[in-house]
């Protein structure tokens, strides 16, 4: 069964400072990842996919099979991505996701 | 993309009631799904909810505890049955784009079970 871990439940960072949340997967298959992002008082909602290869907000994040990981990263961290960050697997491209249990991000001035 | 909302935004319930949540979306979609996010933990998938036949549900979750409707491509309804504590929990309805594997959410509905 395909398994999502993001090991860290709370991140803080300084404004300015890099970010990187860290998500790693096990799963024996070709997996799709993405990461969602949930801003205070608002929806979950999509931040990107490792298949787009591209930035959002000035995020990105690759998938390394070797290490079967995908980490968010950010250079430097803006007050704006506190938020809580969810990453999460697809089977072969279908829309049922599998969530990790999430990262808060704090950026601190 | 898609707009989606849902029905109640929150409710406290007392146990052995059951209670029925609406999502509502705003185009026609083929697939709809029902997470589950029980405090501090992650979000679960509960079910494939599919228009015109029953819903598709993951292990660990029963039709008769969670029964959904689907009655076309716009609507659909989870009910929590014969609720207890655990059963706290945010239910999210979701909707997915086939083309992009993206998924939309609703707002949730926070039920408390008392």
């Amino acid at each position: 069964a395909q398994r999502v871990t993001q090991p860290e439940k709370l991140l803080s960072v300084f404004k300015g400072a890099p970010v990187e949340l860290k998500c790693n997967y096990s799963y024996s298959g070709s997996p799709e990842l993405f990461w969602y992002v949930q801003y205070s008082r608002q929806r979950l909602q999509l931040l990107l996919r490792h298949i787009s290869r591209e930035s959002i907000k000035g995020f990105t994040a690759d998938l390394n099979k070797g290490e079967t990981s995908f980490h968010l990263k950010k250079p430097f961290a803006q007050e704006e991505d506190s938020a809580m960050y969810y990453c999460a697997l697809s089977k072969g491209g279908g829309n049922k996701l599998t969530f990790g249990t999430g990262t808060q991000l704090k950026v601190e001035l | 993309s898609a707009v989606i909302s849902q029905k109640p935004s929150r409710d406290i319930c007392q146990r052995g009631t059951s209670l029925t949540i609406q999502c509502q979306v705003d185009s026609q979609v083929t697939m709809m799904f029902w997470y589950r996010q029980q405090p501090g933990q992650s979000l679960t998938l509960i079910a494939t909810a599919n228009q015109g036949s029953e819903a598709t549900y993951e292990s660990g979750f029963v039709i008769d505890k969670f029964p959904i409707s689907r009655p076309n491509l716009t609507f659909s309804t989870l009910t929590v049955s014969n609720m207890s504590p655990e059963d706290s929990s945010i239910y999210l309805c979701s909707v997915g784009l086939a083309a992009t594997g993206e998924l939309f959410f609703g707002e949730g509905s926070r039920l408390t079970v008392l």
